[in-house]
């Protein structure tokens, strides 16, 4: 199970993000990470903990390993309030995260 | 540019099967791994399966006994069709591809549709 804390974060434009995401067993570094933005069709941000998919700008990052783990965001943009979840590919079926919203403070 | 579009109808009635479209553009349907994930309302997502290109299929062992993912016969699209539905498979039904041989990483998906189960 997937467990992503905090289930909200209420942020301001230029702030930094740091969303968690815990693991009830270890998925070594199967950990990818997806936005979801209002309206739109759900985009891959970061796959296997750390690499960022094709076209992701640099103020995203992924970390951890085992079952910890976090998607930074370096300055929130205005396109970045959406709702990120997290998705282990370590064990079949794969399973996500509950979400974590960021919101505009 | 990758692009995935679900379709389908709105309303399905209890015990009957619901079935959706997923047309694709800008990638051939004969590579890679074509997925269906779903979302209720409050819950999490949720992995149904994927038809590989190669035709095999991969269910989420909780839908296995209802659940049917298959290619088109013609156009870019494959299918879901899931049987016997309840009020619990009311969701917001996606579709993606996914790049790998295990189907495990989504990396162009639909807006998703709205499937409501009611009488």
């Amino acid at each position: 199970v997937l467990t992503q804390s905090p289930a909200t974060l209420s942020l301001s434009p230029g702030e930094r993000a740091a969303l968690s995401c815990r693991a009830s067993q270890t998925v070594t570094k199967y950990l990818n990470w997806y936005q979801h933005r209002p309206g739109q069709a759900p985009r891959l941000l970061i796959y296997d903990a750390s690499n960022r998919a094709t076209g992701v700008p640099a103020r995203f990052s992924g970390s951890g390993s085992g079952t910890d783990f976090t998607l930074t965001i370096s300055s929130l943009e205005p396109e970045d309030f959406a709702v990120y979840y997290c998705q282990q590919r370590s064990s079949w079926p794969w399973t996500f995260g509950q979400g974590t919203i960021v919101e505009l403070k | 540019q990758v692009q995935l579009q679900e379709s389908g109808p709105g309303l399905v009635k209890p015990s009957e099967t619901l079935s959706l479209t997923c047309t694709v553009s800008g990638a051939s349907i004969d590579s890679y791994y074509w997925t269906w994930i779903r979302q209720p309302p409050g819950k999490r997502l949720e992995w149904i399966g994927f038809i590989s290109y190669s035709g095999a299929a991969n269910y989420n062992p909780s839908l296995k006994s209802r659940v049917t993912i298959s290619r088109g016969t013609s156009n870019n699209h494959f299918t879901l069709n899931l049987e016997s539905v309840t009020s619990a498979d009311t969701a917001v039904y996606y579709c993606a591809r996914a790049t790998t041989s295990d189907g495990d990483l989504f990396d162009y998906w639909g807006q998703g549709i709205l499937v409501t189960v009611s009488s």
